[in-house]
C-alpha cells in the first residue's frame, strides 16, 4: 500500500481565494483524521471521521473550514475564503480499528503545505 | 480530554540512552500510550506503544509506571538521525468513538 496520500503537498494560495486539500487514507481504515500544524498551536485535531461519518469536528476553527468524506477512499478539508491564519501544514492520517486492537499504527500522510498570502 | 505533559526539549549525546518523560495524570484505564516522532518536514511517524506493561522493539523502550500516570520513552543509543519531535499520546477509545490528541512533544536535539 502506498500510504496516506495527500495532494497538494504544497500550495500557495492569496487570501479570500477557496482551497481544497485532499486525503486517500490507507485502504481498509475505518477512521480518518485532519491535523493542522503550526509553531504556535503545535499539532491540533481539526475533525475524525468513522466510516465516513463525521464524529467529531469540534477542532474546526469557524465556519470557514469544511471537511466531508464522501467514500471510504476520499476526504476533503476545504477553506473558504482563506486568510493568511490558515498558513499551516495540514496533515491527514488513518488507522483501523475494526478488529479492535488498540495498538495499530496511525499512519500519517506528508502533510499539505499550505500558505495564505 | 486526557492530556499528556512532556518537557519541551532536550539535550543529549550522540550514542548514550536518551529518557524521555511524559505525564498523563488523567488516563483512563481502557487509554493506550502510544509514542510517534516527527523529523523535520515529515508527518510524525509510530515509534512504540503499550497499555500497562513495559514494551520493547526495535526503535525503543517504553516503561509504564505501576499507576500509569506517567510513562518514559526510552532511546538506547540516540544516534543524530534520532532528532526529532517526541510526542507522547493517548489513544481514547470506545466503540465509533476514537481520539488522537497530541500534546506539546518534546524536541529531542543529539549532540555529535
Amino acid at each position: 500500500d502506498a500510504g496516506v496520500i495527500q495532494s497538494p503537498r504544497h500550495e500557495v494560495t492569496e487570501m479570500g481565494q477557496e482551497v481544497t486539500l485532499r486525503c486517500k487514507p490507507i485502504s481498509g481504515h475505518d477512521y480518518l483524521f485532519w491535523y493542522r500544524q503550526t509553531m504556535m498551536r503545535g499539532l491540533e485535531l481539526l475533525i475524525y471521521f468513522n466510516n465516513n461519518v463525521p464524529i467529531d469536528d469540534s477542532g474546526m476553527p469557524e465556519d470557514r473550514f469544511s471537511a466531508k468524506m464522501p467514500n471510504a477512499s476520499f476526504s476533503t478539508l476545504k477553506i473558504q475564503p482563506s486568510e493568511p491564519r490558515d498558513s499551516a501544514v495540514y496533515f491527514c492520517a488513518s488507522i483501523t480499528a475494526t478488529d479492535r486492537d488498540y495498538g495499530n499504527t496511525i499512519y500519517f500522510g506528508e502533510g499539505s503545505w499550505l500558505t495564505v498570502v | 480530554d486526557a492530556k499528556t505533559t512532556q518537557p519541551n526539549s532536550m539535550e543529549s549525546n550522540e550514542e548514550e540512552p536518551v529518557h524521555l518523560p511524559c505525564n498523563h495524570s488523567t488516563i483512563s484505564g481502557t487509554d493506550y500510550i502510544h509514542w510517534y516522532r516527527q523529523l523535520p518536514s515529515q508527518g510524525p511517524e509510530y515509534v512504540i506503544h503499550g497499555l500497562t506493561s513495559n514494551v520493547n522493539n526495535r526503535m525503543a523502550s517504553l516503561a509504564i509506571a505501576e499507576d500509569r500516570k506517567s510513562s518514559t520513552l526510552i532511546l538506547h543509543r540516540a544516534t543524530l538521525r534520532d532528532a526529532a519531535v517526541y510526542y507522547c499520546i493517548l489513544r481514547e477509545t470506545g466503540f465509533g468513538n476514537e481520539k488522537l490528541t497530541f500534546g506539546t512533544g518534546t524536541r529531542l536535539t543529539i549532540i555529535p
